[in-house]
């Protein structure tokens, strides 16, 4: 089953608005949250990443926010430009032994100019 | 620092035949993973290789392998190909830091097409 559930699948936002994405998961075990930025034709480029032990991580106009209880963590562009349209990835992983990433299924963000 | 390098970019096999894809990690990486990319799956890890030993492996069937040199460099092969295996291969590399998780650069990918 999915274990990292991401939302929306597709994200419509005007140039200098705020672009929301949503991730939950359900295994406690995982302890490093990444987001990935992908366009098409290049492989994913990791975009900020996050550890449970923080509950928001600012990079630029990107931040992570991050809610342990609730088992939910997102990504928020501020200032959002054209060239932030791709497809981001949230994804989880554990910190010893199996630390392969779980991705979820992606959300495409469009800005519209 | 170069960057993951994986060659080819593009490959087309017909049904049946077998493939193998390359990776260079980033120098000094010594863990390396590979992922398979597809519109209805996303994306799936297929396997780890650090030191030359598998050390982790995904949900995929036999046909799927890999392996690691001593250089870090990994291949994967793909055998009895199905059309199903049309997928863009993504290989990451990861510098390995007492187990833990640590960020994971990928490379640009083969886009693999089965005829």
């Amino acid at each position: 089953q999915q274990q990292v559930k991401q939302s929306p699948q597709s994200l419509i936002v005007q140039k200098g608005g705020i672009s929301i994405i949503n991730c939950a998961y359900e295994n406690t075990a995982f302890d490093y949250f990444p987001w990935y930025q992908q366009f098409p034709g290049k492989g994913p480029a990791l975009l900020i990443a996050i550890r449970p032990d923080v509950s928001e991580k600012k990079e630029g106009r990107f931040t992570i926010s991050f809610n342990k209880s609730a088992k939910q963590f997102s990504l928020h562009i501020m200032d959002s430009q054209p060239g932030d349209s791709a497809t981001y990835f949230c994804a989880a992983s554990m910190g010893t032994g199996a630390n392969n990433l779980f991705f979820g299924t992606g959300t495409r963000l469009t800005v519209i100019p | 620092k170069a960057g993951v390098t994986q060659t080819p970019r593009y490959l087309i096999k017909t049904r049946g035949q077998q493939v193998t894809l390359s990776c260079s990690p980033i120098s000094g990486h010594r863990s390396v993973s590979w992922y398979q990319q597809t519109p209805g799956q996303g994306l799936q890890f297929l396997f780890e290789y650090f030191s030359e030993t598998q050390r982790n492996k995904g949900n995929f069937p036999g046909r799927f392998s890999g392996r690691q040199f001593s250089n870090s460099r990994s291949e994967m092969n793909v055998s009895t190909l199905e059309l199903g295996d049309s997928a863009l291969y993504l290989c990451a590399s990861r510098p390995i830091d007492r187990g833990v998780s640590t960020e994971a650069f990928f490379g640009q990918g083969t886009r693999l097409t089965v005829v």
